[in-house]
């Protein structure tokens, strides 16, 4: 059974970069069936869409975060990271990363797994 | 920042019927792409509901079901229950912003 796991670090300081990396259990991580999202939730609201990594290696990011984000991954290892730079208070948000899926119809992606999340804060 | 429309709120007695509609626009649900839905329990990951604007995953019960029409989308609950009491969420694919998935504006079920 494919579980996802978040790790990395709970507090991050203003201007700083938030890395964090997704820990894929499971066989289908190097499947190109699948995209793996990185999606956020700020506290006491919705859900925004970060970006993605393929298999393949290629990468999309929301636009309104694009110059911030880098996204990348270990296909040894089985995981895929996030670094987001120059963050704010406003970056502060419970992160998800996420298995995303169009069971091969374009334009039908969805999130189909996700993990538990882990609260970042940014604070000094 | 969310580019799909839901109400705050929805609430209902247990065993009632509610409804929860997400409004989109000819970039996204309008486009003909589907929509798919996620229930937020409290203090927990969001987790499938809903898939290609019809399907239940396995284990999901039928009392949940979907529709679209339009530019719109909507969720019915049947036979409401305590534990549905959560926040619920729409999510589909915009083409103008190229590549982007895009999130409801969430709506929170409360069961009297």
């Amino acid at each position: 059974q494919v579980q996802l796991q978040e790790s990395g670090p709970g507090q991050v300081k203003p201007s700083q970069t938030l890395s964090l990396t997704c820990t894929v259990s499971g066989d289908s991580f190097g499947s190109a069936d699948y995209y793996w999202s990185w999606i956020r939730q700020s506290p006491g609201k919705g859900l925004e869409w970060i970006g993605y990594i393929y298999y393949s290696g290629s990468t999309y990011s929301n636009p309104s975060l694009k110059s911030r984000v880098s996204i990348s991954r270990d296909t040894s290892k089985n995981q895929f990271s996030l670094k987001l730079t120059s963050v704010t208070a406003a970056d502060t948000a419970v992160y998800y990363c996420a298995r995303d899926s169009d069971l091969g119809q374009p334009g039908n992606w969805h999130f189909d797994l996700w993990g538990r999340g882990t609260l970042v804060t940014v604070s000094s | 920042q969310s580019v799909l429309t839901q109400p705050p709120s929805v609430s209902g007695a247990p065993g009632q019927r509610v409804t929860i509609s997400c409004t989109g626009t000819s970039s996204n649900i309008g486009a003909g792409f589907a929509v798919h839905w996620y229930q937020q329990l409290p203090g927990a990951a969001p987790r499938l509901l809903i898939y290609a604007d019809i399907h239940r995953p396995s284990g999901i019960p039928d009392r949940f079901s979907a529709s679209k029409s339009g530019s719109s989308a909507s969720l019915a609950i049947t036979g409401l229950q305590g534990d549905d009491e959560a926040d619920y969420y729409c999510q589909s694919y915009d083409n103008s912003l190229s590549g982007s998935r895009v999130f409801g504006t969430g709506t929170k079920v409360t069961v009297l």
